[in-house]
């Protein structure tokens, strides 16, 4: 099974609404990363944080960290519909390589 | 600056067929990273390079496929022979600098279709 996961696989939300996306791993960490991939795109990075952080801000994005529940979470504030794109975590396996779990689809409508 | 560039950016070969995918890294970025995304497998590392040395190839599936880095700014990754089940997205990435605490940055793909 996947060392990341992001939960729900998919969302549908209307334009101005939030979007909150989850992200639960299985070993310890060092940093968790979030990345946006539009369709037929490369993936684009959001956010770094490090294990010893519990919240970070980007714009309309917040991403918090919790290592006692082994659990991140993406929140997108007043959506648009450019969000709507997939988007993935990647944890670091005991500071190794980055594993990205299978993204949540999200969908933004006008 | 122009991004990871990778080339081709569509692929369509015949099973039995060498296939080589080509990826120049962000200049002074030293770490560069090739993936494999599939709708069934999602996004797997298939293996890593630190100043052009591999330091990570256990994503590789298998000997049809190899990956070098003759300079910092140049990667390939072949495939030989190519088969129906390597038909996927290929990504290149890179960093500043290896491990995890950098953001990697990615190319735009090269879409793979072996017949």
């Amino acid at each position: 099974s996947q060392q990341g996961e992001e939960d729900p696989q998919a969302l549908s939300i209307q334009e101005g609404e939030n979007a909150t996306m989850n992200c639960s791993y299985k070993t310890s960490i060092n940093n968790l990363q979030w990345y946006r991939q539009n369709s037929g795109r490369g993936l684009v990075h959001l956010i770094l944080i490090r294990s010893n952080e519990r919240e970070k801000h980007s714009g309309r994005l917040r991403v918090t960290l919790d290592t006692s529940k082994k659990s991140s979470s993406l929140l997108i504030t007043a959506s648009r519909a450019a969000d709507t794109a997939s988007y993935f975590c990647a944890t670091d396996v005991y500071g190794q390589n980055f594993v990205f779990g299978p993204g949540t689809r999200l969908s933004v409508l006008p | 600056d122009a991004g990871v560039i990778q080339s081709p950016r569509h692929e369509v070969t015949e099973m039995g067929q060498e296939v080589t995918l080509r990826c120049k890294p962000i200049s002074g970025h030293n770490s560069l990273f090739w993936y494999r995304q599939t709708m069934m497998r999602g996004l797997e590392l298939l293996i890593y390079f630190n100043n052009n040395v591999p330091i990570d190839d256990s994503g590789m599936p298998e000997d049809r496929f190899s990956a070098k880095m003759p300079n910092a700014s140049f990667s390939t990754l072949k495939i030989q022979p190519s088969e129906p089940r390597d038909s996927a997205v290929y990504f290149c990435a890179s960093s500043l600098a290896g491990g995890t605490s950098y953001e990697q940055y990615f190319g735009p793909g090269t879409r793979l279709t072996v017949t």
